[in-house]
């Protein structure tokens, strides 16, 4: 197993540019996410998925559009990209337990991206 | 919106010293899970533990669900546990969300 992909691992973009950074994982999970980490910061939640054409709004959702179209990927896209988006944005996987919960949490090896 | 607190953020200890990280969390949860981040950036996940105690190795932690909090222990610290320990947190409102906190940096010294 792969385990959680992402591509790519770096990327510069001038304001206002669009972009797709991609995710796919190969364990069938039904849960994935996308969080965004700032320098000496924690891990934000921008938005995450719980299946094949669910998806909804994390703690930053503002500027991004994510789909889920099959249960192994799940793209995240900058629509204008703004210096404020310059982070590192990792994507992350795991089963959907009931009751809201998800399980192990897999993360990718994360998508460096500066905004100029 | 749920608050996750990790207390301290920063932590020296000498190799071989004993460390406890703590996780304060502000609402009800469905799970409670704690990652290490290497200095490359990689995050690892080390327990899922909704409640009750849990040992690999070196590590142990435990959350106490009805006081909202979890502990992580080290035990005779390693350099290669420098790094970054977040703890994360899905409320018990059915929304999925998995909230972090925002992290203590550990530097182990040889």
């Amino acid at each position: 197993n792969a385990g959680v992909t992402q591509t790519p691992k770096f990327q510069v973009l001038k304001t206002g540019q669009s972009m797709t950074l991609q995710c796919a994982q190969d364990m069938n999970h039904e849960y994935m996410s996308w969080y965004r980490q700032d320098p000496g910061m924690g891990l934000r939640l921008i938005h995450y998925s719980v299946g094949a054409g669910i998806t909804d709004q994390g703690e930053v959702p503002n500027g991004y559009n994510v789909s889920r179209s099959t249960t192994e990927d799940f793209p995240l896209r900058l629509l204008s990209a703004a210096p404020s988006q310059t982070s590192v944005y990792f994507c992350a996987s795991s089963l959907a337990r009931g009751q809201g919960g998800s399980d192990t949490q897999y993360f990718g090896p994360g998508t460096r991206l500066t905004v100029l | 919106g749920i608050q996750v607190e990790q207390s301290p953020p920063d932590l020296i200890l000498q190799e071989g010293a004993n460390s406890t990280l703590r996780c304060n969390f502000s609402d009800s949860v469905n799970n409670l899970q704690w990652f290490h981040q290497n200095p490359w950036g990689q995050l690892i996940n080390l327990f899922y533990i909704p409640s009750g105690t849990k040992q690999n190795g070196r590590l142990s932690a435990t959350t106490v669900a009805t006081e909202r909090y979890s502990l992580l222990y080290i035990s005779s610290s390693q350099t290669t546990d420098s790094g970054v320990y977040f703890c994360a947190a899905n409320l018990m409102d059915s929304s999925y969300k998995l909230i972090f906190g925002s992290g203590t940096r550990l530097l182990v010294r040889p």
